[in-house]
Formats: structure tokens, C-alpha cells, sequence
């Protein structure tokens, strides 16, 4: 069975600090998605990425995908209270043909 | 362009009466997914279509759920009896793809008394 698992679980931290967060799997998987979800709504995709060490930036943040393509990162850089939410990793397998999610890691900006 | 729509919004209703949840996926996307998200398990995968053809419904808890899809543009989830360790957000997801980007509706919020 494919897992994911993020660290940290919950994060509180003040505006115009930095953070990271982590995705983790045994397993590798042949893309990785971010994910950000508000209260009441769905997941709604940030990013996707599909190659090995690849990084990719959005504005304040930026996601790397691991080399070995089982774990991913995703940095945010002075945060704001607009970032407050949950995020969640989800990866891809195409042996499988489905998309996992990770446990999720909330995130709270305080002003 | 309308995204994925979930009826009904909330739901509650009492043990051991049926729950039916509904989906109408974006036109065009190949994939549907059922998900079910609590604070303890987080996003669960329970069944997943493509070209309305289940291929894997693994994550589905036990037989009183049953997931069905009989044309491209709408999906149910039914549980029958429901049980108070039901209650969740039901959300619905479709995609172009079985491994793209996964377009989610808003959910359907079920609690069981």
C-alpha cells in the first residue's frame, strides 16, 4: 500500500515568517501534486510535479519534487494570512492508476 | 464553465436510513473519484470510475456502500443502512485523467444520529 505522510501535522507560525512543509512516501511516484484546502470547499490544486529534483515556484512558494521522486517539499516565504489553510500532498502512480493524499499539514498565519 | 457539483450541501439523517449523494462532473473528464475526508483519516479514496467503468473500489468501508455511475455526467454514493461513524464530508472529484489534476466539488457534509 502506497503512503504519503506530511510533517509537520500543524503549523502556527506569524506573519513574515518562513516555513516548510514535508511530503514523505517508502514509494515512488511518477508525479506529485499540492493541494490547498479552505474550510468548506475542496482541494484545489497548487502545483504539479513530474520530474525527479525538479523545482517549481509560485510566487512566495516554492515545491521541489525529491531526485528519487518518494517525497516532496513545500516552502513558503513570508507567509501572510492569505496562505492559512490546509495543504495536502497527493501522488500519482501510474502502476496503480489513482492519486493518493497525504494526511494534510494545517496551516495558520497569525497577523 | 460550471465545475463539479455535489448534492445535497448537508445532509443529517438517523441510523439505519438510506443516504444517497450525487455528482455531476465536468463535462469532458474522463475520471471520477469519491473521496471521503474526516479529522481522523483525512482524504480517503473510496471508488474511482473512468469512462463510468469502476476500476477500483478498494477504499469502499464495507457493503453498505455502493457507488454507481451510469452515464459520463452523474455519479451516486449510496449507504444503506447508515451509521453514526458515516458522518464525513463526501467529496466528489473529476479529471481529464486517472493520474491529472483533480477538479473537486464543494462536498456534501452527511451526519448520522
Amino acid at each position: 500500500t502506497q503512503l504519503l505522510e506530511q510533517s509537520p501535522q500543524f503549523l502556527s507560525i506569524q506573519e513574515g515568517e518562513n516555513l516548510t512543509v514535508y511530503c514523505n512516501s517508502s514509494s515512488v511516484f511518477s508525479s506529485l501534486q499540492w493541494y490547498r484546502q479552505e474550510p468548506g470547499e475542496g482541494p484545489v490544486l497548487l502545483v504539479t510535479v513530474v520530474t525527479g529534483g525538479e523545482v517549481k515556484k509560485l510566487k512566495r512558494l516554492t515545491f521541489q519534487f525529491g531526485d528519487a521522486r518518494k517525497d516532496s517539499s513545500l516552502h513558503i516565504t513570508a507567509a501572510q494570512p492569505g496562505d492559512t489553510g490546509l495543504y495536502l500532498c497527493a501522488g500519482g502512480s501510474s502502476s496503480a492508476s489513482k492519486i493518493i493524499f497525504g494526511s494534510g499539514t494545517r496551516l495558520s498565519i497569525r497577523p | 464553465d460550471a465545475g463539479v457539483i455535489q448534492s445535497p450541501r448537508h445532509e443529517v439523517t438517523e441510523m439505519g436510513q438510506e443516504v444517497t449523494l450525487r455528482c455531476k462532473p465536468i463535462s469532458g473528464h474522463n475520471s471520477l473519484f469519491w473521496y471521503r475526508q474526516t479529522m481522523m483519516r483525512g482524504l480517503e479514496l473510496l471508488i474511482y470510475f473512468n469512462n463510468n467503468v469502476p476500476i477500483d473500489d478498494s477504499g469502499m468501508p464495507e457493503d453498505r456502500f455502493s457507488a454507481k455511475m451510469p452515464n459520463a455526467s452523474f455519479s451516486t454514493l449510496k449507504i444503506q443502512p447508515s451509521e453514526p461513524r458515516d458522518s464525513a464530508v463526501y467529496f466528489c472529484a473529476s479529471s481529464p485523467s486517472l493520474t491529472g489534476e483533480l477538479f473537486f466539488g464543494e462536498g456534501s457534509r452527511l451526519t448520522v444520529l
